[in-house]
């Protein structure tokens, strides 16, 4: 059990650029989670994933943000057109089950800076 | 919908002295309870959960939570913390009928020798 890894941890980028988040989960972990977390705030829920399909996404989320988890496996999350006010940790998760209440095991985050 | 509150945004205390951090929820339906807990440069882990039956929960690293209905509280306690507890707590909740996870704020203990 590797845990949760995240790529990259730290990713630097100009107003109006594109970006690309990956997280790896556990393995055969059905559930994935992206949560953005911004300094001295809680991790606010994105988007979540049960296999390949998304079942739910947050009205935080613009049409700017797109999350994918083509084969159940990895997801990944894109910003387009970035702004400064995306600047945030990215937090991933995800759980072995479909209980709302299976533990859910976080990644390291990515932090994003849009200069 | 579901809001969570946190207190106390900082708590020092001194090494082996108790701890309580308040978290108080608001909600219509019924919900599931949680404390996590992130180290300095670590992601967030599960210290303990309440879903349901005796309103008293222990986790790990010797903490406990009980659950008070008539108050919305999920207060997280210890009897004598270490400078290894030394981290920020966050409370979270969801309601028995979806998947999505409310955090609160965070309440940031600081352990002082």
């Amino acid at each position: 059990d590797t845990g949760v890894s995240q790529d990259p941890r730290h990713k630097i980028t100009k107003r109006g650029q594109n970006v690309t988040f990956r997280c790896d989960p556990i393995s055969e972990h059905n559930r994935l989670y992206w949560y953005r977390q911004t300094l001295g705030q809680g991790p606010e829920f994105l988007t979540y994933f049960q296999n390949e399909a998304q079942l739910e996404k947050s009205r935080l989320l613009s049409d700017r943000f797109s999350a994918e988890r083509p084969k159940g496996s990895f997801s990944t999350l894109e910003i387009q057109r970035t702004e400064q006010g995306d600047s945030a940790m990215y937090l991933c998760a995800s759980s072995p089950q479909v209980l709302p209440t299976d533990t859910q095991y976080f990644g390291p985050g990515t932090r994003l800076t849009v200069l | 919908a579901q809001s969570v509150t946190q207190l106390d945004s900082q708590v020092p205390v001194f090494e082996e002295a108790p701890v309580e951090l308040r978290c108080n929820y608001s909600s219509s339906v019924s919900v599931y309870l949680f404390w996590y807990v992130q180290y300095p440069n670590q992601g967030l882990q599960l210290l303990l959960k309440y879903l349901s039956g005796s309103t008293l929960v222990k986790g790990i690293n010797g903490f406990e939570a009980e659950f008070n209905k008539s108050q919305t509280s999920f207060h997280l306690r210890k009897p004598s913390v270490h400078i290894s507890d030394t981290a920020e707590y966050f409370c979270a909740v969801i309601n028995t009928g979806g998947f999505k996870t409310i955090f609160g704020a965070g309440t940031r203990l600081f352990v002082k020798a």
